[in-house]
């Protein structure tokens, strides 16, 4: 079946570096990625929509210029925390779409900024 | 309102309990629904989806759906400690050209030996 390979699983950062979080197909073509941010006993919330090759589409409320995406191949987005701070930990997760109801799950990265 | 309601639960069971989980949705605009299940900081993991209304059967796991009460369920029979997780419904609208997924919020379940 389809597989998301999310990296890194764990990562920790001072405050104020950037840190890159990378998701990659490994056996189809994702043209569109999807970018989730959730909480401790929290619903997954939607940051952002990626489409390859074109510009990402962001949520209300989500800072483009903080939360950078990337998706420059069929089989590779990146989403990049710029300048992170202490409020910016969560785990993060993409997914693709394998269908009209499958969305495969990377297996998430936890941020923690320190 | 949200669009998609569910009780985060926890919801703690027998071995052996049928579990029951729901969500209600309010936008009728969403299409396909799904359930996924999610263990502790890893990514959900697709267990079922649904088209129409009525159920859908799949092993211990049986996913109902009813489009005019804006309702749909999962089921669990003989639940086992191993489906201890969360469980998060999530349905479909399309925009434009792409599906766009709505999550619950997840229930957690707790099935206890």
């Amino acid at each position: 079946g389809a597989v998301v390979s999310q990296h890194p699983s764990w990562v920790i950062c001072k405050s104020g570096t950037s840190v890159k979080i990378e998701c990659r197909s490994l056996d189809f073509q994702a043209t569109t990625m999807f970018w989730y941010r959730q909480f401790p006993k929290q619903s997954l919330m939607l940051m952002a929509t990626s489409n390859e090759g074109s510009k990402a589409t962001y949520e209300q409320g989500v800072e483009k210029d903080k939360f950078l995406i990337n998706h420059a191949s069929l089989t590779l987005s990146t989403l990049t925390v710029t300048s992170a701070h202490p409020e910016d930990s969560s785990f993060y997760i993409c997914s693709a779409r394998t269908g009209y109801y499958g969305y495969t799950f990377g297996s998430g990265t936890r941020l923690t900024v320190v | 309102q949200k669009e998609v309601e569910q009780d985060p639960g926890p919801l703690s069971v027998p071995e052996g309990a049928i579990v029951s989980l729901n969500c209600t949705y309010s936008n009728s605009a969403f299409q396909y629904f799904m359930w996924y299940r999610q263990y502790s900081r890893k990514g959900p993991e697709l267990l079922m989806y649904t088209y129409s209304s009525g159920n859908k059967e799949d092993g211990r796991f049986t996913a109902q759906v009813d489009k005019s009460s804006k309702y749909i369920s999962l089921f669990i029979r003989d639940s086992q400690p191993s489906d201890s997780a969360t469980y998060l419904c999530a349905m479909t609208r399309r925009e434009g050209g792409s599906y766009i997924p709505t999550f619950g919020r997840g229930t957690s379940l707790i099935v206890h030996p």
